[in-house]
């Protein structure tokens, strides 16, 4: 069973720092990792995705995440952060049929 | 990049009635697609599996009389709530994914649903 974790409910941080929202995985095989980002009233926007090849991965809006398999997370990372980008983040995992996370929510103060 | 359209948005009907809510991918053709279900401050909870010209597999606890799924092409799948109740207002979102284990899920907005 393929299963994944974000243990913040919320995250914040100040306009201009670096962020940094937890994930952790746990699955059988080769992960199939995504981030998704979710606006008010809306669906969800494909980030980025590790599938193979280099551990740290850029995605949409200078967001990367950083796939570590040792400790089995895939955190996302910006180094410095907008008010805009305060949203509902999503961890996913699998292949076909894919497992979210409870959601990350990130508050960036002006 | 891919995109994907779900109407309505936005719909608030009587109890008892049906609803059927439309998602097509605009740009690319989706062998499958994924219904969801969100409640407030949750995360997604998948309902479905909708695959082209054959009949969608239902998760654990979702009636398959209640949520009709139709995936008759490669660029639509419907949802029909059937005699919908207050019980079902929720928000519902469509993805659809590009035939290839990498390619990932794209969503629709969504539609939230109140039963009056």
């Amino acid at each position: 069973a393929q299963s994944v974790a974000q243990p913040e409910d919320q995250v914040n941080v100040a306009e201009g720092n670096p962020l940094t929202v937890k994930c952790t995985y746990s699955v059988s095989g080769n992960p199939y990792l995504f981030w998704y980002v979710q606006y008010p009233n809306r669906g969800l926007q494909f980030l980025l995705k590790y599938i193979t090849g280099d551990n740290l991965v850029k995605g949409s809006y200078g967001f990367e995440a950083e796939f570590n398999k040792s400790q089995t997370s895939f955190h996302l990372k910006k180094p410095s952060a907008l008010v805009s980008d305060s949203a509902l983040y999503f961890c996913a995992v699998g292949v076909d049929k894919i497992i979210f996370g409870k959601g990350t929510r990130l508050h960036i103060l002006p | 990049g891919a995109v994907v359209s779900q109407h309505p948005s936005w719909v608030i009907c009587k109890s008892g009635t049906s609803v059927k809510i439309e998602c097509r991918s605009l740009d690319f053709q989706a062998t499958t697609m994924f219904w969801y279900r969100q409640f407030p401050k949750q995360s997604l909870m998948l309902m479905a599996t909708s695959n082209e010209g054959s009949k969608a597999t239902y998760e654990q606890g979702v009636g398959k009389d209640k949520f009709l799924i139709n995936h008759a092409s490669l660029t639509l799948s419907t949802l029909t709530v059937t005699s919908a109740h207050p019980e079902d207002s929720s928000f519902y979102i469509c993805s659809a994914k590009a035939p290839g284990v990498d390619q990932p899920q794209h969503f629709g907005d969504g539609t939230r649903l109140s039963i009056l």
